[in-house]
């Protein structure tokens, strides 16, 4: 399979917890990015990477959140001390920006509930 | 903020054409449209985008109205595969993230 891979597929922690997801985009796709999505709504947009450099953080990334691409391939989110809020699904998608308008690949996400 | 409109959810009979309505009123000149779906349990999936023109690829067409305020997604042979939420974004080029919106839920049904 050559698409986007996260995982886990589910994570069920405790409040006061701190989780990480892995995302494993396709590869040489140098942009990565990260959103978030709650039930019924459509997914919210985090972060993103372009290579290893983290260009753009949405006001929605608390300081309890951190993302890295330490070599421009694989990222990781970690959010520590865990809230009920910070339940909901975690996606992650890669592009290649060589046109105009690059397609997003995404993929199946993370589903976080937290207790 | 998300900058189109779109109806909540619509019902489309299989075998039929399903046709997603999306406003973008406020469009500027340089934004793109794009489409997006999202079937359950999965992420979102790229349809089509264009700027001025029509639009035709292997999964739809989409039709963009002359003064480009709005735009129709359309599904030629609805299957019951595309059930799905379908987001309509709008976005200048690739150094502009995608905002979306809550989407229209299409339900095909037999």
């Amino acid at each position: 399979d050559t698409g986007v891979s996260q995982d886990p597929r589910h994570k069920i922690t405790k409040r006061g917890q701190n989780v990480t997801f892995r995302c494993d985009p396709i590869s040489e796709h140098n942009r990565l990015y990260w959103y978030r999505q709650t039930l019924g709504q459509g997914p919210e947009f985090l972060t993103y990477f372009q290579n290893e450099a983290q260009l753009e953080k949405s006001r929605l990334l608390s300081d309890r959140f951190s993302a890295e691409r330490p070599k421009g391939s694989f990222s990781t989110l970690e959010i520590q001390r865990t809230e009920q809020g910070d339940s909901a699904m975690y996606l992650c998608a890669s592009s290649l920006t060589t046109s105009l308008n690059e397609k997003l690949f995404f993929g199946s996400g993370t589903q976080l509930s937290v207790l | 903020d998300a900058k189109t409109t779109q109806p909540t959810s619509m019902d489309c009979a299989e075998g039929r054409a399903a046709n997603l309505p999306c406003n973008h009123s406020t469009i500027s000149g340089n934004e793109y449209v794009y489409w997006y779906r999202q079937i359950h349990s999965q992420g979102p999936q790229y349809i089509i985008h264009g700027l001025k023109n029509n639009e035709t690829n292997e999964m739809a067409s989409l039709i963009i109205t002359e003064d480009r305020k709005s735009s129709t997604l359309i599904l030629p042979h609805a299957t019951l595969r595309d059930t799905a939420v379908y987001y309509c974004i709008v976005r200048v080029d690739n150094t502009d993230k995608l905002i979306f919106g809550t989407g229209t839920r299409l339900q095909v049904f037999p």
